[in-house]
């Protein structure tokens, strides 16, 4: 079964500085995808940026990329610029392959906690 | 498009009573998820359903939950009898199946249970 560990419980950046945080997963499968997803006070759960496993090059959405590296099966998040909305618990999430039409769970990691200060 | 619309936004009941969590999935989405969070356990499935039937519901903690899906636009998780170690915030998701493959979830702004 696949497994997704983020072991980082809380972080804390500064303003407009760089943090990464952590994750690493466990898979016997080589086709996969890989999420963060971000969870404000109030609740949402918000796609920040997904990775597909066979594509080599790290995935980039503005503020936000990822260090893919599948062979140490490390999908770290890194956030540069930090702004204060920013601040939310970011949840690690690993799929499998969609096969025979049926979709495959989410499966989380506990979350990190980032704490942007002024 | 309004989005995964879950309801309540909140419930407190007292242990024992039947628990109703209602969810309508984005229009033209086969595939729904429940997800349960807590402080303990994290994030959770208890079940997903593709083109409303049961898919895969072996996250459902015990007989106490059930979930159904009579239609393309409305699911409900029911809890009964209802006990304390319930609470948590549970969460409903949707998702298209068709390609591409890496589509992602959208996630409904959640009911927060309070099983006193």
């Amino acid at each position: 079964a696949q497994t997704v560990t983020q072991s980082q419980p809380e972080m804390s950046v500064q303003e407009a500085e760089t943090v990464t945080l952590s994750c690493t997963y466990d898979t016997s499968e080589s086709d996969y995808y890989l999420f963060w997803y971000k969870q404000p006070p109030s609740r949402q759960m918000i796609l920040v940026i997904r990775q597909e496993a066979y594509k080599q090059q790290n995935a980039t959405e503005n503020r936000f990329s990822v260090n893919f590296q599948k062979a140490a099966k490390s999908f770290s998040l890194k956030i540069s610029d930090s702004q204060l909305g920013d601040a939310a618990m970011y949840f690690c999430a690993y799929r499998s392959p969609v096969r025979g039409g049926a979709t495959n769970k989410l499966i989380f990691g506990t979350g990190t906690l980032l704490a942007v200060q002024p | 498009d309004a989005g995964v619309i879950q309801s309540p936004r909140h419930e407190v009941t007292e242990m024992g009573q039947e628990v109703t969590l209602r969810c309508k999935p984005i229009s033209g989405h086969n595939s729904l998820f429940w997800y349960r969070q807590t402080m303990m356990r994290g994030l959770e499935l208890l079940i997903y359903f593709n083109n409303n039937v049961p898919i895969d519901d072996s996250g459902m903690p015990e007989d106490r939950f059930s979930a159904k899906m009579p239609n393309a636009s409305f699911s409900t998780l029911k809890i009964q009898p209802s006990e304390p170690r319930d609470s948590a915030v549970y969460f409903c998701a949707s998702t298209p199946l068709a390609v591409p493959t890496y589509n992602e979830q959208f996630f409904g702004p959640g009911t927060r249970l309070t099983v006193l």
